[in-house]
């Protein structure tokens, strides 16, 4: 099993542009989650999914977009990006959602600099 | 507010010590608690898991405890080994709000030889 895979590893962007960070899991996970992290502030939650085809906001939300089309795959979109949006950002899936959910196992993360 | 804290200052100790990192939470109902591992530049790795009913955890020479009346959990690093040095995160599931994982910001170990 490859785990969870995140494309790509670095990105640079200006602002204004959009991208689609990648994220796929090869474990069968019902559940995944995008997370970003800050110097400072842990990882916070921006979107997650229990299945194909629901997504629900985290914490930090705003600026970006999911869908989760099949099973495998949940990319996140930064639809304008900003320099706030400058953050590493991780992938995680876990068996199952809400009580009865387990570890996490996360992506490689991928590194984001706003321009 | 809701809040998850954990020592923000460097934890520096010696080999063969036992390092003791602190959790706090505040305003939450967790259905559990889950510790994690972060090398630089990595991923966090889950450690162990302790539900709301469970009031200690063990795995090696890692042990979990998990008080849900102070609303707060300590992880114990026994034998502390060069090897250990990362950053550890305690993470909340919290069982009002969906089952979605809340992390604290971490708190770093280095453990000198």
């Amino acid at each position: 099993n490859a785990g969870v895979t995140q494309t790509p590893k670095f990105q640079v962007l200006k602002t204004g542009q959009s991208m689609t960070l990648q994220c796929a899991q090869d474990m069968n996970h019902e559940y995944m989650s995008w997370y970003r992290q800050d110097p400072g502030m842990g990882l916070r939650l921006i979107h997650y999914s229990v299945g194909a085809g629901i997504t629900d906001q985290g914490e930090v939300p705003n600026g970006y977009n999911v869908s989760r089309s099949t099973t495998e795959d949940f990319p996140l979109r930064l639809l304008s990006a900003a320099p706030s949006q400058t953050s590493v950002y991780f992938c995680a899936s876990s068996y199952s959602a809400g009580t009865r959910s387990g570890e996490q196992f996360f992506g490689p993360g991928t590194r984001l600099t706003v321009l | 507010s809701q809040k998850i804290e954990q020592n923000s200052e460097a934890l520096n100790i010696q080999e063969g010590k036992t390092a003791t990192l602190t959790c706090n939470y505040t305003n939450y109902s967790p259905a559990y608690l889950q510790w994690y591992r972060q090398d630089p530049g990595r991923g966090p790795v889950f450690l162990l898991l302790i539900r709301e009913n469970e009031k200690e955890k063990r795995k090696e020479r890692l042990k979990v405890t998990f008080d849900t009346t102070l609303k707060q959990s300590l992880f114990h690093i026994t034998a502390s080994q060069p090897a250990d040095s990362a950053t550890y995160l305690c993470a909340l599931v919290v069982s009002n709000q969906g089952g979605k994982l809340i992390f604290g910001q971490g708190t770093e170990l280095s453990v000198k030889p």
